[in-house]
């Protein structure tokens, strides 16, 4: 049973670089999309991107050229890299595995999520 | 860009039937999956593909869809259901809804 945990700094400064990883566990990188989703404080679920274990990306046009996502198959890990980030960037970040790059099958597994707070 | 709608809120009689919609132009043309969100832990999936159940969740969420409309429906409402629902379709790009507070009264 694949498992997924989200890893990096709880606390980043504004206009700085927030950078989380992703490590997956019971299965491998490969032949899936890694999906990077955030929600803010009391609000909805906002998709990021994803990553295919090829580094292919897709990401959403939100977030315009502030983000970058990478692949280390050797470690079963995935990354996230949100640029220039404020305030609004605060949000619980989570992780997750979609078997489809176009909607197909939906995201079947989820990291616990990690709290990120941008400061000023 | 595109948009889904769902009603903020929802509220059902323990035991009775909860229908949570969610509305989106020509819906029926696209895979609609939900997910189900109790405080403070991780969307879970319990459709995928309108109305496919993933291993585990239970019989009583099931999926439709008519023409710009999603229903998820929950039979025989339990107090451990309440939950935010989300609905979401790809739309070349991963698209959800505002999400729908299901409470059980």
């Amino acid at each position: 049973q694949v498992q997924l945990q989200e890893s990096g700094p709880g606390l980043v400064k504004a206009s700085e670089t927030l950078s989380l990883t992703c490590t997956v566990s019971g299965g491998s990188i490969n032949n899936y999309y890694w999906n990077w989703i955030r929600q803010p404080p009391g609000k909805g679920l906002e998709w990021v991107g994803y990553i295919y274990h090829s580094g292919t990306t897709n990401y959403n046009p939100s977030f315009k050229s502030r983000v970058a996502m990478s692949v280390d198959t050797s470690k079963n890990q995935f990354s996230l890299k949100l640029t220039s980030v404020t305030a609004a960037d605060t949000a619980v970040y989570y992780c997750a595995k979609d078997e489809s790059g176009s909607g197909y099958s939906g995201m079947d597994v989820w990291g616990q999520g990690t709290t990120v707070t941008v400061s000023s | 860009s595109y948009e889904l709608t769902q009603p903020p809120s929802v509220s059902v009689a323990l035991g009775q039937t909860a229908r949570i919609n969610c509305d989106g132009k020509d819906l029926g043309h696209k895979n609609v999956h939900w997910y189900q969100q109790k405080p403070g832990q991780a969307p879970v999936l319990v459709i995928y593909r309108d109305s496919n159940r993933p291993s585990g969740i239970p019989e009583r969420f099931s999926g439709f869809e008519l023409g710009n409309t999603a229903t998820l429906t929950i039979s025989r409402v339990q107090a451990g259901d309440e939950a935010v629902f989300y609905c979401q379709v790809w739309d070349s790009t991963v698209v959800f809804g505002g999400g729908t507070k299901l409470t059980v009264l």
